[in-house]
């Protein structure tokens, strides 16, 4: 059992604010990480996966940078919008197989 | 494509009952998972299949087993449900020829599984 570390649990910010989460993992036996993003009663869809030391990713307002050195990810969202609340879970990957997940940032982005 | 799909959605049991999840995907995947979802933790990996006839425990296995007998399906069996496999519980599915090992993992919608 490998321990991930999300923060904060959760985050209220206005509409037009950006904000940034962590993720940190163990920095031994890197494999990938991913971060998903979970809307409530529905499944987690996939924003990143990243294998290397200093990747950076991005989608649209969303972006994400990878250390793996020191054992952490963090994911920005640039200009919040409403449509952005959602739990964002990031999944670490020790192996081909298994992904051991976060607990998750909430985030509830305010009209 | 419908994606990864799940049976039943939710589903209430007595103490001892024994039920089946069914998990189906259409995307050709060789890997597929199944996981568990309890307030205030992770997703945790019961079991995991790497293609079909395969099946390996994952970090919380006990009081399930699982069968993979043809690839597009994943089934995960409670023998004697407790109320401590009241849950949701997902399936997922990765790995075609096109993706590698560590790619995205595309989950179902979930059931929601009460035992009383």
């Amino acid at each position: 059992i490998l321990n991930v570390e999300q923060s904060p649990q959760s985050l209220h910010v206005q509409e037009g604010d950006s904000t940034n989460f962590t993720c940190s993992f163990p920095s031994s036996n890197f494999y990938a990480l991913h971060w998903y993003r979970w809307e409530t009663a529905k499944s987690p869809e996939a924003l990143f996966v990243m294998t290397l030391n200093g990747d950076e990713k991005k989608k649209g307002r969303i972006s994400a940078t990878l250390n793996t050195k020191e054992g952490y990810s963090y994911l920005y969202i640039k200009g919040s919008q409403p449509e952005d609340s959602a739990t964002y879970l990031c999944a670490f990957m020790a192996g081909a197989n298994n992904l051991f997940f976060g607990t998750g940032t909430r985030l509830t982005v305010i009209p | 494509n419908a994606g990864v799909t799940q049976t039943p959605k939710f589903r209430v049991l007595k103490t001892g009952q024994s039920m089946t999840l069914l998990c189906a995907q259409d995307m050709n995947h060789e890997y597929m998972y199944w996981y568990r979802q309890d307030p205030g933790m992770g997703l945790r990996l019961i079991h995991y299949s790497v293609g079909e006839g395969t099946t390996a425990k994952g970090e919380v296995p006990d009081g399930y087993n699982v069968s993979r007998l043809k690839k597009q399906n994943f089934l995960l069996g409670l023998e004697s449900a407790a109320p401590s496999q009241t849950s949701v519980y997902f399936c997922a599915s990765s790995y075609d020829d096109s993706l590698a090992a560590w790619d995205t993992q595309y989950f179902g919608p979930g059931t929601r599984l009460t035992v009383l």
